[in-house]
């Protein structure tokens, strides 16, 4: 079964610190994907990223980095000079490999960003 | 790209009522949609798997005759909350499945908020 951790319920930073968010997964698949969805108060999903099992290179986007250890099965989200905006709960999530899987979500990190 | 609209938003429907939420795809077809729910401040559970043309499948403990879906599209699938009770509020997200090359993302409907009185 697969199964994802994100152990920090809720982290509150100042406004320009840098935040990890940690996430932590279990398969037994040796190929797999796993993601990272932004949910802002208004409640949509936003994804932010796909990773492949085979692709354990390091991913930036702007202020956002990902970083996948395979050897410890994470893969942990981190924002540079966090914003305001930043605000939300941010779910990590797994699926394995093959057209229209499932996804098995963590049970997210509600990050606060305040001035 | 990779747009999927929900309709309603937002629900409020007396208990024993049965209330349908449409699930879009706008610029591309899905052969797979998902259907989730989410109670407050928790994850997302996984309540079916649609399939264009075929039935749905159910996670376990999901109960089918409750919550009907119908995916006749490949842009389209609803969700209906038959004889609603309280217990049903929550907050209904779909996803579609989107391919592209040999990747695959789940791309997600602004939600619906239920809320059965």
């Amino acid at each position: 079964a697969q199964k994802v951790t994100q152990a920090q319920t809720e982290i509150s930073v100042v406004e320009k610190e840098d935040v990890t968010l940690d996430c932590v997964y279990e398969t037994r698949d040796t190929t797999y994907y796993l993601f990272w969805y932004k949910q802002p108060p208004s409640g949509e999903l936003v994804f932010l990223i796909r990773r492949n099992s085979f692709d354990e290179q390091n991913e930036i986007s702007g202020r956002y980095s990902w970083n996948f250890q395979k050897s410890t099965s994470s893969f942990n989200f981190t924002i540079t000079a966090s914003q305001v905006v930043d605000s939300a709960v941010y779910f990590c999530a797994l699926s394995e490999a093959g057209t229209a899987s499932k996804l098995t979500f963590g049970t997210g990190t509600r990050l606060q960003v305040t001035l | 790209g990779a747009v999927v609209s929900q309709h309603p938003s937002w629900v409020i429907c007396k208990s024993g009522t049965s209330v349908k939420i449409e699930c879009r795809s706008l610029d591309f077809q899905a052969t797979t949609m998902f259907w989730y729910r989410q109670f407050p401040k928790q994850s997302l559970m996984l309540m079916a798997t649609s399939n264009e043309g075929s039935k749905a499948t159910y996670e376990q403990g999901v109960e089918k005759d409750k919550f009907l879906i119908n995916h006749a599209s490949l842009t389209l699938s609803t969700l209906t909350v038959t004889s609603a009770h309280p217990e049903d509020s929550s907050f209904y997200i779909c996803s579609a499945s989107s391919t592209s090359g040999f990747q695959e993302t789940q791309y997600f409907g602004p939600g619906t908020r239920l809320l059965v009185l």
